[in-house]
């Protein structure tokens, strides 16, 4: 079974400082990754998501994440956070045929941003 | 397009008591899912259902049913609340129903918080 871990429960940071929010996964088979961010009151709505071929992908909002396979890890980065990116982010995974197809979520990493 | 509809948003009940949440997606999806969100936990999966007429359990089933009423509509039913059931619970659909074949994107609805005194 597929499981995610999301290395940082909180991560203060400076508006316009940039912000790298961490994740590993681990699996047996093959992985599609996915971030999902979620505003305060608010639903989760995708950000961005790997399905295959290249290992950085880009999403809404000017983040983009990087797939490492040797490393397990798809670690979310923005190079200039605003004021407004303050919102919970989750990581999850699910697997590729053979495996599960309902996603495992994260535990969730809280962006707080300062202005 | 409203996509994927709770209700109600906001309830308040007594221990023992019973109450359904309610989820409808108006996307065609085959899939739909009932997470419970907590603090520092993440989202944890309670039932799904691949598709119109089958439900099964997901990792934190204990005290709820669920009914897939039809394609449109999947509800959550608590039978007699209990003060670890305080929680806010999210509906999600996705257009993927088993196989394990593609990616899995969940559309997910506003949430509904629960409290259970």
């Amino acid at each position: 079974a597929q499981s995610v871990t999301q290395l940082d429960s909180q991560v203060p940071v400076f508006e316009e400082a940039p912000v790298e929010l961490r994740c590993n996964y681990s699996s047996s088979v093959s992985v599609y990754l996915f971030w999902y961010v979620q505003y305060p009151n608010q639903g989760l709505q995708l950000l961005l998501k790997y399905l295959s071929g290249s290992t950085l992908v880009k999403g809404i909002n000017g983040f983009e994440a990087e797939f490492n396979k040797s490393q397990t890890s798809f670690h979310l980065r923005k190079p200039s956070v605003h004021i407004s990116d303050t919102a919970e982010y989750f990581c999850a995974v699910s697997e590729g045929s053979g495996g599960s197809y309902i996603p495992t979520f994260g535990r969730g990493t809280s962006l707080i941003v300062h202005p | 397009n409203a996509g994927v509809t709770q209700t109600p948003k906001f309830q308040v009940l007594k221990t023992g008591q019973s109450m359904t949440l309610q989820c409808a997606q108006d996307m065609n999806h085959n899939s739909m899912y009932w997470y419970r969100q907590d603090p520092g936990m993440g989202l944890r999966l309670i039932y799904y259902s691949a598709s119109e007429g089958t439900t099964d359990k997901g990792e934190v089933p204990n005290g709820y049913n669920v009914s897939r009423l039809n394609k449109r509509e999947f509800s959550l039913r608590l039978e007699s609340a209990a003060p670890s059931q305080t929680s806010v619970y999210f509906c999600a659909s996705s257009d993927l129903g088993g196989g394990g074949s593609g990616a899995n994107v969940l559309t997910f609805g506003a949430g509904s918080r629960l409290t259970v005194l």
